[in-house]
């Protein structure tokens, strides 16, 4: 059964070092997002992306963030100087008809 | 803020019907309501939706009420590899595949031998 697969699975950074979270989402998806989960709370919406632009993101997606699909299998989220508070688990989703979200395992950013 | 409330947790034994509540009074007709559930810290799994007809998979059984203001999750014999947590979520309807998923607080089914 095809799967969205995320790399690496647990990042450790310093604080104010960019860091770049890898997805390969399922091969015939359209529709790409990112969500995170802060240990303990919910998940997060992020960001949602289409035909290579955002198509919607939440107030957490500010500027420090961004989002790339390089090439036609892998979809980037790049955070630009990481911040202790986002330290968190983050999903890749991607989707394509009957559009169900399919999460891939998450990878684990730790912000020291 | 989710559209939806979960009792924050429920109980089940080994083999039983796991019966998951999940008011929506707020949905609107072209809303679906999705069933998600994650496993630990894994990523949050699909399980079912429906539009207003009761829904069956290989995973679960979704009863929506006829009012569709609530719905039910069940898991016909569930095992103790269905401990995890719920979320039912309601999302328009296929406008575009770009909707995000909202996520609550979920109920926290718990599976004992």
């Amino acid at each position: 059964e095809p799967e969205v697969t995320q790399t690496p699975s647990h990042q450790v950074t310093q604080m104010g070092q960019e860091v770049i979270l890898r997805c390969v989402p399922i091969s015939n998806h359209l529709y790409f997002y990112w969500y995170r989960q802060i240990l303990g709370q919910k998940v997060e919406f992020l960001v949602s992306f289409y035909n290579n632009e955002i198509s919607e993101k939440s107030e957490i997606f500010d500027d420090q963030f961004s989002v790339e699909r390089p090439d036609g299998s892998n979809f980037t989220l790049k955070i630009r100087s990481t911040k202790l508070e986002d330290s968190a688990m983050y999903f890749c989703a991607s989707t394509g008809p009957p559009y169900e979200q399919y999460f891939g395992p998450g990878t684990r950013l730790t912000v020291t | 803020d989710a559209k939806t409330t979960q009792p924050p947790s429920m109980d089940c034994a080994e083999g039983r019907a796991a019966n998951l509540p999940c008011n929506h009074s707020t949905i609107s007709g072209n809303e679906y309501v999705y069933w998600y559930r994650q496993i630990h810290s894994q990523g949050p799994q699909y399980i079912i939706h429906g539009l207003k007809n009761n829904e069956t998979n290989e995973m679960a059984s979704l009863i929506i009420t006829e009012d569709r203001k609530s719905s039910t999750l069940i898991l016909p014999h569930a095992t103790l590899r269905d401990t995890a947590v719920y979320y039912c979520i309601v999302r328009p309807a296929l406008s575009g595949g770009y909707n995000k998923l909202i996520f609550g607080a979920g109920t926290r089914l718990a599976v004992h031998p």
